[in-house]
C-alpha cells in the first residue's frame, strides 16, 4: 500500500482568492498520480492524471504540478468560486489499484 | 456524470446479515474496482475484477467477496456484517485492466449502515 498524505485537511477560501494544497508521498514507486474532485452527493470527478516528474496540468482555473523527486504534488485553484467547494482527493496508482489520501475539503465563502 | 451506476444508494442492515451491492461499469470498460470509504478516511481498495477474474485484493477479510459478469457489471458481497462495515462503498470502472496511467471513473457510491 502506498502512503499518501494530504494537507491541510480542510480550508476556507474567500471567493475570488487563490489557494493551493499538497499531496505528499514517501516513494516514487507508482505509475501515476491522480487528482479527483468530489462534491457532496456526487461521484468523484477525475481532474488530472500525472505520470512524469515535472508534469504540469491545467483545467480551467485549476492546475496541478508533480515533483516525484521530492515526493509531492500541488493543486492550485485560481480565483476560487463557490462551485469549487468540494473535497479534493489525491491517489497514487501502482500496478492495479489506487491508494488515496484522506482529502482536502475546500469551502469557498461568497 | 461518469456512466458508472451503483445500487442501492443507501441501505441499512443488521449485524450478522449479508449484503450485496451492485455496479454497472461505463460502456467499453472491462475492469471494475471496489473501494470502502470510512468516515474521515480516503477510499480503501477492496479488490479489482478484470474480465470476470479477481485481479488484485486489498487488506480485507474473505467475507468480502465479489463477482464480475460477462457484461462487466459487478457485485460486492459482504457476509457476517460487522458494525465497522458501515461505510460508503465506491465502484470504479476502467478500460484495459486499469493499469498504468489509466483513468478510473467512479459511481456515486452505496452508503451502508450496519446496526
Amino acid at each position: 500500500i502506498l502512503n499518501v498524505e494530504q494537507s491541510p485537511q480542510s480550508l476556507h477560501v474567500q471567493e475570488g482568492d487563490s489557494t493551493n494544497f499538497t499531496c505528499s508521498f514517501p516513494s516514487s514507486n507508482f505509475y501515476a498520480l491522480h487528482w479527483y474532485r468530489w462534491e457532496t452527493a456526487k461521484s468523484p470527478e477525475a481532474l488530472f492524471v500525472m505520470t512524469l516528474n515535472g508534469d504540469e496540468k491545467k483545467k480551467g482555473r485549476i492546475s496541478a504540478t508533480l515533483n516525484t523527486k521530492e515526493g509531492y504534488s500541488y493543486l492550485y485553484i485560481k480565483g476560487s468560486q463557490p462551485e469549487d467547494s468540494a473535497t479534493y482527493l489525491c491517489a497514487l496508482r501502482d500496478d492495479y489499484k489506487l491508494s488515496f489520501g484522506a482529502g482536502t475539503t475546500v469551502t469557498v465563502r461568497a | 456524470e461518469t456512466g458508472v451506476t451503483q445500487s442501492p444508494t443507501h441501505l441499512i442492515k443488521t449485524r450478522g446479515q449479508q449484503v450485496t451491492l451492485r455496479c454497472s461499469s461505463q460502456s467499453g470498460h472491462n475492469t471494475v474496482s471496489w473501494y470502502q470509504q470510512a468516515l474521515g478516511q480516503g477510499p480503501q481498495f477492496i479488490f479489482q475484477y478484470y474480465r470476470e477474474e479477481e485481479n488484485g485484493r486489498g487488506n480485507f477479510p474473505p467475507r468480502f467477496s465479489g463477482l464480475q459478469f460477462p457484461n462487466y457489471s459487478s457485485e460486492l458481497n459482504v457476509n457476517a456484517l460487522e458494525l465497522d462495515d458501515s461505510a460508503l462503498y465506491l465502484c470504479a470502472s476502467s478500460p484495459g485492466g486499469g493499469r498504468g496511467g489509466t483513468e478510473a471513473f467512479f459511481g456515486q457510491g452505496t452508503r451502508l449502515t450496519v446496526v
